[in-house]
């Protein structure tokens, strides 16, 4: 398996409190993506970036931020959590181009 | 903007039978396209990708696709169902261009493959 670590892996917290997401990889692959999963949509896309400091939103960004400061880290902030983010949320990572793109076992987040 | 629509939310085949989940696809210029399956409580596993040459593909456990310009389609195919192979399959498009572009998923298909 390709060396990208999702934590935590399950979490639950209260409605309006802040949470963070961590995804490290050990590939130094270029991309790092955030998705959400929920049952009726798939895989939708929130944030991704394609360096250090360089992000861009995905179709689902509103809600969320990122930040990548080292080539290994992307973490994920909600900023105050609703209950319309509880949803499992897969990180992934990839060299761009025609190049696979590898994912994370998943982080279960359950806001109540 | 690109897209991926996959039409099907479940596909049920018989093991042994062959079997087809469909995907088509929106995107600025060419593309780069991607098979994926996950199965439950999983991250995703690549199957296989098309990225120029041979518009058949062959990927992992004795899967296929086949891209088509003209339809923006790459179905996904296998000869002979297993049961093993029920999970949850999605596809994805990346634009081929020189900025820095995303990889969009599809909503997934669910393929159920009843011995």
């Amino acid at each position: 398996d390709a060396g990208i670590t999702q934590s935590p892996r399950h979490k639950v917290t209260e409605t309006g409190t802040p949470v963070t997401l961590r995804c490290h990889q050990t590939e130094n692959h270029r991309y790092m993506y955030w998705y959400r999963q929920d049952p009726g949509h798939g895989l939708r896309l929130i944030h991704y970036s394609y360096g250090v400091k360089d992000t861009d939103k995905g179709e689902v960004s509103d809600g969320y931020s990122v930040s990548r400061s080292k080539t290994e880290d992307f973490l994920l902030t909600l900023e105050s959590a609703t209950s319309s983010q509880t949803s499992v949320y897969f990180c992934a990572i990839s060299q761009g181009g025609g190049t696979e793109a590898f994912f994370g076992q998943g982080t279960r987040l359950t806001v109540v | 903007a690109q897209s991926v629509a996959q039409p099907e939310d479940q596909v049920n085949v018989a093991e042994g039978n062959p079997l087809t989940v469909k995907c088509t696809y929106s995107v600025s210029g060419n593309p780069y396209l991607f098979w994926y399956v996950q199965y439950p409580n999983r991250g995703l596993q690549f199957l296989l990708k098309y990225i120029t040459g041979d518009n058949l593909v062959k990927g992992s456990y004795g899967f296929e696709a086949e891209f088509n310009k003209s339809q923006t389609s790459f179905h996904l195919k296998k000869p002979s169902a297993l049961v093993s192979d029920s999970a949850l399959y999605f596809c994805a498009v990346r634009a081929l261009t020189s900025g820095n572009t995303p990889l969009v998923f599809g909503k997934g298909t669910r393929l159920s493959v009843i011995a």
